[in-house]
């Protein structure tokens, strides 16, 4: 099946801690894998997208994401966190079928 | 530029009622996507325009949906003898062709009663 994972389902980190959150996708075709961010009652806003090139993906914010191949995973990362990014984050896969898969989301909660 | 656009932002209904849910994507898009998000979960698709036709309409849940694009801009979600398992935030996106990034707007929050 074509899907991603995101195994984690609350992530708490202190402010200026490092930011990790976890995702994994299925390895059917080689989808563009995307991480949107859900603040409470607004929509999901694009943070960054891995096509190809660069495992390294740098996007909006501060964050960054790594991709690898090997363990099938695309992981969002942010050097310090901030009180603010504390949010909703859905990792998401296009694998060329209209639709983007999305994980089921992980709540972060950036501690003062 | 303006974002992606979603009226209302709120609708409460009763079971069996119809709705509308209007989507106005970003300006020169010409994919316009329509996802559900139920509480908890990640958001789901329903259905895929590109330019007027509905290019994949997969997810549709049941008849009961249906959905418009008549001018290749706005596009109208329907929903008719709503449900109350129909309650979820309906969300739009687009994008300017049907690989490039999706777009989202705020959502319509649907409470069907």
């Amino acid at each position: 099946a074509q899907s991603v994972a995101q195994p984690e389902d609350q992530v708490n980190v202190a402010e200026g801690n490092p930011l990790t959150v976890k995702c994994t996708y299925s390895v059917s075709g080689n989808p563009y894998l995307f991480w949107y961010v859900q603040y409470p009652n607004r929509g999901l806003q694009f943070l960054l997208k891995y096509i190809t090139g660069d495992n390294l993906v740098k996007g909006s914010y501060g964050f960054e994401a790594e991709f690898n191949k090997s363990q099938t995973s695309f992981h969002l990362k942010k050097p310090s966190a901030l009180v603010s990014d504390s949010a909703l984050y859905f990792c998401a896969g296009f694998y060329g079928n209209n639709r983007l898969a999305f994980g089921k989301g992980n709540q972060v909660v950036v501690i003062p | 530029g303006a974002g992606v656009s979603q009226t209302p932002s709120n609708k409460v209904t009763e079971k069996g009622k119809y709705v509308e849910l209007r989507c106005d994507p970003i300006s020169g898009h010409t994919a316009l996507y329509w996802y559900r998000q139920s509480l908890g979960q990640g958001p789901e698709f329903l259905i895929y325009f590109q330019g007027t036709g509905a290019a994949d309409d997969s997810g549709l849940p049941n008849d009961r949906f249906f959905a418009v694009r008549p001018e290749g801009s706005v596009s109208t979600l329907k929903i008719q003898r709503t449900e109350r398992g129909d309650s979820a935030v309906y969300l739009c996106a687009s994008s300017f062709t049907g690989e490039e990034t999706q777009y989202f707007g705020p959502g319509t929050r649907l409470l069907v009663l």
